[in-house]
């Protein structure tokens, strides 16, 4: 699977977007990026997973740049309850379940 | 419905000694992860198991060893517990085997003293 880089941690005001970048500039062609979080003392949540085009539920937008290297999770309106690590993840589907987790950005909103 | 249930949900070991975690996936689930997570790190990959069957084996020492049962419960068992076992343990379900989505259990809280 390929490698990615998060920042550390990031800072968001109650109500706000919160844009969380990720780079992942040796992914392959049949490589999907996920998106997970984990508030403290749970067990991970999935967010949204796309290939190249731009996804979009109820929790997430997920913007892929059109070379693949990068893409960005984007909260619309950050809640305090939006507080957490959030894990990018590449891997490919079809194969086994297994995620490679890195640190994750430590996202905090705040009011 | 429920989620993934996992038991017991904080337990205190001693060095030496061994240990059994378990998981109730999803119902419906076939496929059943664990994860050992260590404090400040990301979740760390163990095993996979699908129609009862091992699918995948991360980079852990044959102290850990698992399996599922017909109901695809799953139990994860590590023998002579060291110090460095302490962890967070995270049972994952999913559907099938390469499914795109996995629901993750509260984990089960590890401490070896």
């Amino acid at each position: 699977d390929a490698k990615t880089t998060q920042p550390t941690s990031m800072d968001c005001a109650e109500g706000r977007a919160a844009n969380l970048p990720c780079n992942h500039s040796t992914i392959s062609g049949n490589e999907y990026v996920y998106w997970y979080r984990q508030i403290h003392s749970q067990g991970p949540q999935y967010i949204i997973h796309g290939l190249k085009n731009n996804e979009t539920n109820e929790m997430a937008s997920l913007i892929i740049t059109e070379d693949r290297k990068s893409s960005t999770l984007i909260l619309p309106h950050a809640t305090l309850r939006d507080t957490a690590v959030y894990y990018c993840i590449v891997r490919e589907t079809g194969t086994a379940s297994k995620l490679t987790f890195g640190t994750g950005t430590r996202l905090q909103v705040t009011l | 419905d429920a989620g993934v249930t996992q038991s017991p949900t904080h337990l205190i070991k001693t060095r030496g000694q061994h240990v059994t975690l378990r998981c109730s996936p999803i119902s419906g689930h076939k496929s059943v992860s664990w994860y050992q997570q260590v404090l400040g790190q990301g979740p760390q990959f163990i095993f996979q198991y699908y129609e009862k069957e091992e699918r995948g084996r991360g980079n852990f020492p044959d102290r850990f060893s698992a399996r599922q049962f017909p109901n695809y419960s799953s139990e994860l068992n590590v023998n002579a517990l060291l110090l460095g076992d302490s962890a967070l343990y995270l049972c994952a379900s999913s559907l099938r085997g390469a499914a795109t989505e996995a629901f993750f259990g509260q984990g089960t809280r590890l401490t070896v003293v």
